[in-house]
C-alpha cells in the first residue's frame, strides 16, 4: 500500500504487506526529519530520523528514504502487522531555532 | 528511556477559568515544548524553552503562557480558558543542540465548557 503527500489522510494495508506511507516537505532549507507513530490515545512516538547529508536509514522493519531534489520523504514499513496501526506524522527541522514542523498525518490501518 | 510525563490524562474546566498543565521529563534535557493537536490541523507548536527561565514564542502562542523555573518542568498556562481551547496538550523535550529528536508525553485532552 501507498500514500501520497500529506492530502490522503489514511492508507490500509493487508497484514504481511509492505506499507509506504509519503511525505513531501515545504522548506528546501530543512535539514533533519523525524517519523513519528502515534497511538489512539498516546502521545507521538519516535521511530526513525534521517539528515539531509543522507538519502536512506534503516531501522528494524523500518526505512526512510529522503529525496531533496523533489522535497520528498517515505516511510517504508516492511511485513505490516497489526500493532502498526496508528498514525504516521513526519516533522521537519526548520529555522535557527530548530523547530519541529509537523505533517498533518496519514492513518494507518492494517487489515487481518 | 526518556520519560516525559503529563500531570493530567484529562480534564474539564469552564470558560474563563485559569488552568495549569504541568509537564516532567527526567532525561536533563535542555529544550522543552508545548503543541496542541487538533484533528486536521497537525500538532502546532505553542511555546519552547531551551533552557530554565527562557522561553519562546511558538507558532500560537495567543492566549497562552509558560513557564520553567527548573529544568526538568515546563508549565503551560491558560489565563482565561476558552472554549477554543479545547484540544489535546502534547509536551515534549529534547536533549538540545544536534540531538534535536523530540520525545513526547501521553498528552492531556482539556474540554473547556
Amino acid at each position: 500500500g501507498e500514500s501520497v503527500g500529506l492530502h490522503l489522510p489514511t492508507l490500509s494495508v493487508q497484514e504481511g504487506d509492505n506499507s509506504i506511507i509519503n511525505c513531501a516537505y515545504s522548506n528546501s532549507a530543512s535539514d533533519y526529519f523525524i517519523w513519528y507513530k502515534q497511538e489512539s490515545g498516546k502521545g507521538p512516538q519516535f521511530i526513525i530520523d534521517i539528515r539531509s547529508n543522507m538519502d536512506k536509514r534503516q531501522g528494524q522493519r523500518v526505512t526512510v528514504l529522503l529525496n531533496k531534489t523533489v522535497k520528498h520523504l517515505s516511510l517504508q514499513i516492511a511485513a505490516t502487522q497489526p500493532g502498526d496501526s496508528a498514525v504516521y506524522f513526519c516533522a521537519e527541522i526548520r529555522g535557527s531555532a530548530r523547530q519541529l514542523t509537523f505533517g498533518s498525518g496519514t492513518q494507518l490501518t492494517v487489515l487481518p | 528511556d526518556v520519560k516525559v510525563t503529563q500531570s493530567s490524562r484529562y480534564l474539564v474546566k469552564r470558560t474563563g477559568e485559569k488552568v495549569f498543565l504541568e509537564c516532567v521529563q527526567d532525561m536533563d534535557h535542555e529544550n522543552m515544548f508545548w503543541y496542541r493537536q487538533d484533528p486536521g490541523l497537525g500538532l502546532r507548536l505553542i511555546y519552547f524553552s531551551y533552557d530554565v527561565k527562557m522561553k519562546e514564542k511558538g507558532d500560537i502562542p495567543e492566549g497562552y503562557s509558560v513557564s520553567r523555573e527548573k529544568k526538568e518542568r515546563f508549565s503551560l498556562i491558560l489565563e482565561s480558558a476558552s472554549t477554543n481551547q479545547t484540544s489535546m496538550y502534547l509536551c515534549a523535550s529534547s536533549l538540545g543542540q544536534t540531538r534535536e529528536t523530540q520525545y513526547f508525553g501521553p498528552g492531556t485532552r482539556l474540554l473547556v465548557l
